[in-house]
């Protein structure tokens, strides 16, 4: 079993919808961390949240510690959001999910 | 700073021949990680040092597989023999160490290998 768990696996969106992509964990944590890997790219960091919600741009990430879940958001996307967003549990070393991959259709 | 440098960021190899990918954490960070990236698996953690010690080295796949870090800035992942298998991309990341604080995660450009 993963201690990281995503979803949706693929997602397909038309260019401005609203997205969500979840994230459930099972280990206690220190941090909740949200990535992005464009196609052939390295990873980065979007956030690091260990309670309430962060907003980023168009970009928002909340967590529920007692429900050990987090989500997120992409406002208005746009066919450059498409990328895979992986999330990962930090506690004594990092714990990732296995991705979202997220294609946006202008 | 210049982030988490790594190299060469592509390697082809033959099957047999020893692979070494460098990386160089970003100063200051205590917490250095190696992953493998394929299709099939998604990201996995090889192994993590902390202060320079390995700390969780469960993810190496076997012993053709080592990593070592002589210095706070400098870390080593060798593969010897390498086998077609092995082909994937791997990343080297630094961080403060988890449950300390700062923890944001930040990922070299990562090593294309390719082993025929």
């Amino acid at each position: 079993k993963n201690e990281v768990e995503q979803s949706p696996q693929n997602l397909t969106a038309q260019e401005g919808e609203f997205i969500t992509i979840n994230c459930s964990y099972s280990v206690g944590i220190s941090a909740l961390h949200w990535l992005q890997q464009h196609p052939g790219g390295g990873i980065v960091s979007l956030f690091m949240l260990s309670s309430g919600k962060k907003k980023h741009g168009r970009l928002i990430a909340t967590i529920n510690i007692q429900e050990k879940h987090s989500s997120l958001h992409i406002t208005a996307s746009h066919p450059r959001d498409s990328a895979v967003y992986i999330c990962a549990a930090s506690r004594n070393q990092f714990y990732f999910g296995t991705g979202t991959s997220l294609t946006v259709i202008p | 700073d210049a982030g988490v440098i790594q190299s060469p960021r592509h390697e082809v190899t033959e099957m047999g021949q020893e692979v070494t990918l460098r990386c160089k954490p970003i100063s200051g960070h205590n917490s250095l990680f190696w992953y493998r990236q394929t299709m099939m698996r998604g990201l996995e953690l090889l192994i993590y040092f902390n202060n320079n010690v390995p700390i969780d080295d469960s993810g190496m796949p076997e012993d053709r597989f080592s990593a070592k870090m002589p210095n706070a800035s400098f870390s080593t992942l060798k593969i010897q023999p390498s086998e077609p298998r092995d082909s994937a991309v791997y990343f080297c990341a630094s961080s403060f160490a988890p449950g300390q604080g700062d923890e944001k995660l930040f990922f070299g450009s990562g090593t294309q290998l390719s082993v025929l």
